[in-house]
């Protein structure tokens, strides 16, 4: 059964970076499709942050795009996201995703998602 | 880019149909035929229910459908039932090759 599984520290320090890992399982990340990330602030909507495809192409929200970088390693079938200068606003539930093939800008596979509290 | 607008709540009682609205801009829900919806349950992953303003995925029931006019894109949930109670997201591509989320709809099935 296709899967994206995420992983990551949980709790990260103000200032510091947020790095956040993807394992997708049973399906090749080599394909036409886009893999990347959303995620939910406690009590708010879902914020698209960014997409990655096979061979690096990259699309990234505006507002995030400064403190992010998104790669993909189709080796080992994960993906992976960097924010630096985390702050409170970037508390959330992390949520990695597949995008079908390109242009299609639909999220069809989601991972059970991860908190990521920013405290000291 | 600020989120597309969703009214805050809807309810309905088991058996009615209630349509969600999700209102955009001509940069991105009125340009662009690649609207979806998920649906989201606490605690779970959320699910795509529409995809490309009106198609489903294989598994999603037809009680579920999608429209668009101008900027305003919606969803329309025939016969509810009480596992349709959840949240619910709208989503659009955006002029600049970005996606916007809406700020959600939480449905009650009364």
């Amino acid at each position: 059964q296709v899967k994206v599984q995420e992983s990551g520290p949980g709790l990260v320090k103000p200032s510091e970076t947020l790095s956040l890992t993807c394992v997708v399982s049973d399906y090749s990340t080599s394909g036409d499709d886009y893999w990347g990330w959303i995620r939910q602030p406690p009590g708010k909507g879902l914020e698209w942050i960014a997409i990655i495809n096979h061979s690096g192409r990259t699309y990234f929200n505006p507002s995030l795009k400064s403190r992010l970088t998104i790669s993909i390693d189709t080796s080992k079938t994960q993906f992976s996201v960097k924010m630096t200068a985390m702050t409170a606003a970037d508390e959330a539930v992390y949520y990695c995703v597949r995008q079908v093939g390109h242009g299609t800008w639909y999220f069809d596979l989601w991972g059970r998602g991860t908190l990521v509290t920013v405290s000291s | 880019q600020s989120a597309l607008t969703q009214p805050a709540s809807v309810s309905g009682s088991p058996g009615q149909s209630i349509t969600i609205s999700c209102t955009g801009t001509s940069s991105d829900v009125g340009s662009y035929d690649r609207v979806s919806w998920y649906q989201h349950h606490p605690g779970k992953a959320p699910k795509v229910m529409i995809y490309e303003v009106t198609k489903r995925p294989s598994g999603v029931s037809n009680r579920f459908s999608g429209s668009k006019s101008g900027n305003t894109a919606s969803l329309t949930i025939s016969a509810l039932q009480a596992e349709d109670e959840a949240d619910y997201y709208c989503c659009s591509l955006t002029i600049g090759d970005t996606a916007i989320f809406g700020g959600g709809t939480k449905l009650t099935v009364l």
